[in-house]
């Protein structure tokens, strides 16, 4: 079971640019999560999907929007990149039942804006 | 708004010793409460959740509501504890699933 993988690990951008982070899932899970994880802070929830709809969405703005394929893989997308986004960026699965199904994180994508 | 507070950044014991990691929260439901941990160089890992009342690598937690804590505890640190560990509460009762709220996270070290 290869868990949640991430691509790329890093990435370096400058100012103004658009990126696209992908993710995808543990084997048997429907369910993708997204967390910005700044310097020295813990992870904060982005946005959610399930079904391929974005179900739920944290205090982020329209510049960060994402998008859910029919394998349940996910995509994250940043337009209009600022130096603020340099941060980790995690990728969460789990299953819509909940009570058995705590999040599984991949190991992120190491995002810097220039 | 949901809040998780971890009072220390850093937290530094002698292996054998007790250690216990502090974690308080701010919600005005009821909340669903996490430990979640990241050893060096390894992905960020569910350590064990209030619901489950269990003993995860001889940590305990318990939620005291009238404290709103969630503190993790451990009687006899090991050395193999060293790791970032974050508390994190989701807010349980609605479609939240997933919709964590994480603490800044505390360094513990275990000195030899």
């Amino acid at each position: 079971d290869a868990g949640v993988t991430q691509s790329p690990t890093h990435l370096i951008k400058t100012r103004g640019q658009q990126v696209t982070l992908r993710c995808s899932p543990k084997s048997g899970h429907d369910t993708v999560s997204w967390y910005q994880q700044a310097l020295g802070q813990g992870p904060q929830f982005i946005f959610q999907y399930y079904e391929e709809e974005e179900r739920q969405r944290g205090n982020f703005p329209d510049r960060f929007s994402g998008h859910q394929f029919p394998n349940y893989s996910s995509e994250l997308n940043v337009n209009a990149l600022l130096l603020g986004d340099s941060a980790l960026y995690l990728c969460a699965s789990s299953l819509m039942d909940r009570d058995n199904s705590p999040l599984h994180f991949g190991n992120g994508t190491r995002l810097t804006v220039t | 708004a949901q809040r998780v507070t971890q009072p220390e950044k850093l937290l530094s014991v002698f292996k054998g010793a007790p250690v216990e990691l502090k974690c308080n929260y701010s919600y005005s439901g009821s909340p669903e409460l996490f430990w979640y941990v990241q050893y060096s160089r390894q992905r960020l890992q569910l350590l064990l959740r209030h619901i489950s009342r269990e003993s995860i690598k001889g940590f305990t937690a318990d939620l005291n509501k009238g404290e709103t804590s969630f503190h993790l505890k451990k009687p006899f640190a090991q050395e193999e504890d060293s790791a970032m560990y974050y508390c994190a509460l989701d807010n349980a009762g609605g479609t939240s699933y997933g919709k964590l709220t994480f603490g800044q996270g505390t360094i513990l070290t275990v000195h030899p």
